[in-house]
């Protein structure tokens, strides 16, 4: 069964930093690219970054770049986001999902974690 | 940047209704599109991708269609348990969602 639990969200002041981990298991991890989704309270989807299999490339959304870095360790079937200079605008809930198969088409996350909650706030 | 619209944002429906969601692109993103079911407090639901494909798993009810520009899901014969919010996702450029559809109880 795939599984993906996220940890360390957490409540931190304007201009702080916070990383997030994503264990991973049931399925072999380095074969697939993944990706953060994140959703503001009340508010809908927004795709944060991914990150391709073998941590070759990672590619982000406009209002992260500069700030945000995604990694992964795929020894410990494990990703990341390293969140630095955070404003309240990036409150939400964070989830991991599971992205496209290395060297396939696609890009629909098929599986996510239960997501893991930050809160920008002085 | 490809920008997703959904209409409408919120669609009232009764159980056994006929439902449609469209998703339009600012450009063409051939069949790269994916449609998830999110319900409160709950992660996303994968249910639709490459237009029209439907994920293991999910009831035949749900269906998509269309290329370039634009998409539609379709429930044929809505369910109390679809009572839910709906989001397109593009995936042709990096990835983006829609501002998501909500079905309420008429």
């Amino acid at each position: 069964e795939v599984q993906l639990v996220e940890s360390g969200g957490g409540l931190v002041q304007p201009g702080g930093s916070l990383r997030l981990s994503c264990a991973a298991s049931g399925f072999t991890f380095s074969r697939h690219w993944m990706s953060w989704v994140r959703q503001a309270p009340g508010k809908g989807l927004e795709w944060v970054a991914y990150i391709r299999h073998g941590g070759s490339q990672a590619d982000y959304v406009d209002s992260v770049k500069g700030r945000f870095t995604i990694s992964r360790d795929d020894a410990r079937n494990s990703l990341y986001l390293q969140m630095n200079s955070l404003t309240v605008e990036d409150t939400a809930v964070y989830y991991c999902a599971r992205d496209v198969i290395g060297g396939t088409d696609g890009g629909q996350m098929d599986h996510w974690g239960q997501g893991t909650l930050v809160t920008v706030s002085s | 940047d490809i920008q997703l619209t959904q209409s409408p944002s919120t669609l009232s429906a009764s159980v056994g209704d006929r439902v449609t969601i469209t998703c339009r692109a600012s450009q063409s993103i051939r069949s790269w599109l994916a449609w998830y079911q999110q319900k409160p407090g709950k992660a996303p639901k994968l249910l639709i991708y490459k237009a029209s494909s439907l994920e293991s798993g999910v009831p035949s009810r749900f269906s998509g269609s269309g290329s370039g520009t634009e998409f539609t899901l379709t429930i044929s014969s809505l369910q109390p348990d679809d009572f839910a919010t709906y989001y397109c996702q593009q995936y042709n450029s990096y990835r983006s969602f829609g501002q998501g559809t909500r079905v309420e109880i008429k």
